[in-house]
């Protein structure tokens, strides 16, 4: 059962114009949002999270937006830039028997073409 | 600074045989874990440490023991390596569990022939 789901394997945008990358998740109880970046031969890199209690977080170019309603979360990035090719991997935390569970989904390969 | 280290980068085996990953972070965090990452399957939690001398399996446990050595370090054996174990297999670390951004290793890219 994928609790965490990124139906999109890829996305490419030009550069300069807005990337969307998509976040689906099943568990109401997830409350605790991440976005990793994954550049080829490296390992995931922490970039922006968000709080279940909120509803937006920025952090210069990224944004991340989160409707608990629709059990949605997007991240924005704009405007893109060719160095922000690599594989996004959203996840979602949640409390269970006393420990953090922390849920990945299967990623997104972003492309910004020069 | 060096962050999450892992060792060896790349490894090939014969099925059957067995090796021991290892991993080090220098951040004095209190968390540790190990992942595989599998061709759209993306980041599947193998084993994790939340604090030194405790180890609690992860969704994909089965093959594989860890031993959290001390602080520092966190290592993954396979004691009899299967070709279903081919993956390239990541360290993290954190200070708390959860909510705590991960800070990964560059991962060992494994080879079961």
């Amino acid at each position: 059962d994928q609790q965490v789901k990124q139906n999109s394997p890829s996305l490419s945008v030009q550069e300069g114009r807005i990337s969307i990358l998509n976040c689906d998740y099943t568990n109401s109880m997830f409350d605790y949002f991440l976005w990793y970046k994954k550049y080829p031969a490296e390992g995931p890199t922490f970039l922006i999270s968000i709080s279940s209690i909120k509803d937006k977080n920025e952090d210069g170019r990224f944004t991340v937006f989160l409707n608990k309603s629709a059990k949605h979360l997007s991240l924005h990035i704009v405007p893109s830039q060719p160095g922000d090719s690599a594989v996004y991997f959203c996840a979602a935390s949640v409390t269970q028997g006393g420990s953090e569970k922390l849920v990945f989904g299967k990623g997104t390969k972003l492309t910004v073409n020069p | 600074n060096a962050g999450v280290t892992q060792t060896p980068k790349f490894q090939v085996l014969k099925t059957g045989q067995s090796m021991t990953l290892q991993c080090a972070q220098d951040m004095n965090h209190n968390s540790m874990y190990w992942y595989r990452q599998d061709p759209g399957m993306g980041l599947r939690l193998i084993y994790y440490s939340a604090s030194e001398g405790t180890t609690d399996k992860g969704e994909v446990p089965n093959g594989y023991n860890v031993s959290r050595l001390n602080k520092r370090e966190f290592s993954l054996r396979l004691e009899s390596a299967a070709p279903s174990q081919t993956s390239v297999y990541f360290c993290a670390s954190s200070e708390i569990g959860g909510t705590s951004p991960l800070h990964f290793g560059n991962g060992t890219r494994l080879t079961v022939t």
